[in-house]
């Protein structure tokens, strides 16, 4: 069965600082795609950034961009020079053949100012 | 910007009630997926739709939850009877079109509909 697994429930960091978020799999598909969803408080979730699992360059957009270990099974969200709005709920994910998608539990962010 | 439109935001029952949620996804998007996100935790698909066709229910709770999109627009998913842990918030997705081998598409999320049953 597929699996995604967010070991960090909670993280806190100061404004402009960076901050990783980790994310580990597990699928038996070849081809995937791994996403990064944000879920500010009371809004709704917006895609962050995707990869696909066929490609070996790491996916970036702007301040955000990931670390994407296919061998190990890993797709950590790094965040440069966070700001307030960064603070969310993130959730990693995962989609298959299937088109379903399998979120993690979620890390909670919080930016301090 | 388009956006997926949900309704009502909020709904308090009792247990035993029955409650209707209804979801409006983006125009042209063919696909549509209702979510169930307990506290804590991220959300669960419980059916998806290509047009008026159900492509995944297996998670769904057949005997109390039913979901239908009739004219391959929006959707209506309800609960009959509602009990305590159906709690929770219920997302609505859409994305453009369900590539069969692998999905391409972004999924677009409305703003959910956070039910709380008594």
């Amino acid at each position: 069965a597929q699996t995604v697994t967010q070991s960090q429930p909670e993280m806190s960091v100061q404004e402009a600082e960076t901050v990783t978020l980790s994310c580990t799999y597990d699928t038996s598909e070849n081809n995937y795609y791994l996403f990064w969803y944000k879920q500010p408080p009371s809004r709704q979730m917006i895609l962050v950034i995707r990869q696909e699992a066929y490609k070996q360059q790491n996916a970036t957009e702007n301040r955000f961009s990931v670390n994407f270990q296919k061998a190990a099974k890993s797709f950590s969200l790094k965040i440069s020079d966070s700001q307030l709005g960064d603070t969310a709920m993130y959730f990693c994910a995962s989609s298959n053949r299937d088109d379903k998608i399998i979120f993690g539990k979620g890390t909670r962010l919080h930016i301090l100012p | 910007e388009a956006e997926v439109a949900q309704s009502p935001r909020y709904k308090i029952t009792e247990k035993s009630q029955a409650v209707a949620f209804w979801c409006d996804p983006i125009s042209g998007h063919a696909t549509l997926y209702w979510y169930r996100q307990i506290l804590g935790q991220g959300p669960e698909l419980l059916v998806q739709f290509q047009d008026e066709s159900v492509v995944d229910d297996s998670q769904l709770p057949k005997d109390r939850f039913s979901a239908e999109r009739l004219k391959g627009v929006d959707s209506t998913l309800k609960i009959q009877p509602a009990e305590l842990g159906d709690s929770a918030m219920y997302l609505c997705a859409s994305s453009l079109e369900y590539q069969g081998e692998l999905n391409q598409e972004t999924q677009y999320f409305g703003p959910g509909t956070r039910l709380l049953v008594l």
